[in-house]
């Protein structure tokens, strides 16, 4: 997608040890967030971030977080990874909370699985 | 890209027939209401959206009605193609908190 990107694509990793996911964006959005998304869930979201170094928790943010030390990058680290953590992790971004902002452009996602 | 084997409920449609797609979202206090398409492999891409202040608003192909009555959301595709072949899914959110998804419905188009 367009502007986003993220990183790696597809990972394997033991349980135990830590992970980190990259977004990165070249739009200067403000607000970036990390959904998973899960057979019979949809999409959760797990962290979100208004700006440099300002982020919040969603709804299912145990086990992990997150940092953004630049506009452009948005991490999440699964601090020691667990099977229910085996996912597809999404990243979003978006200009503003307010329409006509509200449309988050997604990337493409990463395809994570904790063995 | 990535996308999810969800369990999801089907609808099937044959190629050239309208499709009525529906979401029941889950707070009354929203105020804004969106709805994706999430191809195979693909992220959720934006369709059409719509504020509580309105019922109905109509795009390309496309008409999203609301029913705030009985919190229900739809989304209708006009001439269904082979294209629209996704995942659908609802999204809410009130004032500036992050969107709410719904856990999506698969529409198969049938040729």
């Amino acid at each position: 997608d367009a502007g986003i990107t993220q990183s790696p694509r597809h990972k394997v990793t033991e349980t135990g040890t830590p992970v980190t996911l990259r977004c990165h964006q070249t739009e200067n959005h403000r607000y970036m967030y990390w959904y998973r998304q899960d057979p019979g869930h949809g999409l959760r979201l797990i962290h979100y971030s208004y700006g440099v170094k300002d982020t919040d928790k969603g709804e299912v943010s145990d086990g992990y977080s997150v940092s953004r030390s630049k506009t452009e990058d948005f991490l999440l680290t699964l601090e020691s990874a667990t099977s229910s953590q085996t996912s597809v992790y999404f990243c979003a971004i978006s200009a503003g909370t307010r329409s006509p902002y509200y449309g988050y452009t997604f990337g493409s996602g990463t395809r994570l699985t904790v063995v | 890209g990535e996308s999810v084997g969800l369990h999801l409920p089907t609808l099937s449609v044959q190629e050239g027939d309208n499709s009525i797609i529906n979401c029941a979202y889950s707070n009354s206090a929203s105020d804004y209401f969106i709805w994706y398409k999430q191809e195979s492999g693909k992220g959720p891409q934006f369709i059409i959206d719509i504020r509580s202040n309105m019922d109905k608003r109509q795009g390309q192909r496309v008409t999203v009605l609301l029913n705030k009555t009985v919190k229900h959301l739809s989304l209708q595709i006009a001439a269904t193609q082979p294209g629209d072949s996704a995942v659908y899914f609802c999204a809410e959110n009130k004032g500036n908190t992050p969107l709410v998804f719904g856990k999506g419905t698969r529409l198969s188009v049938i040729a």
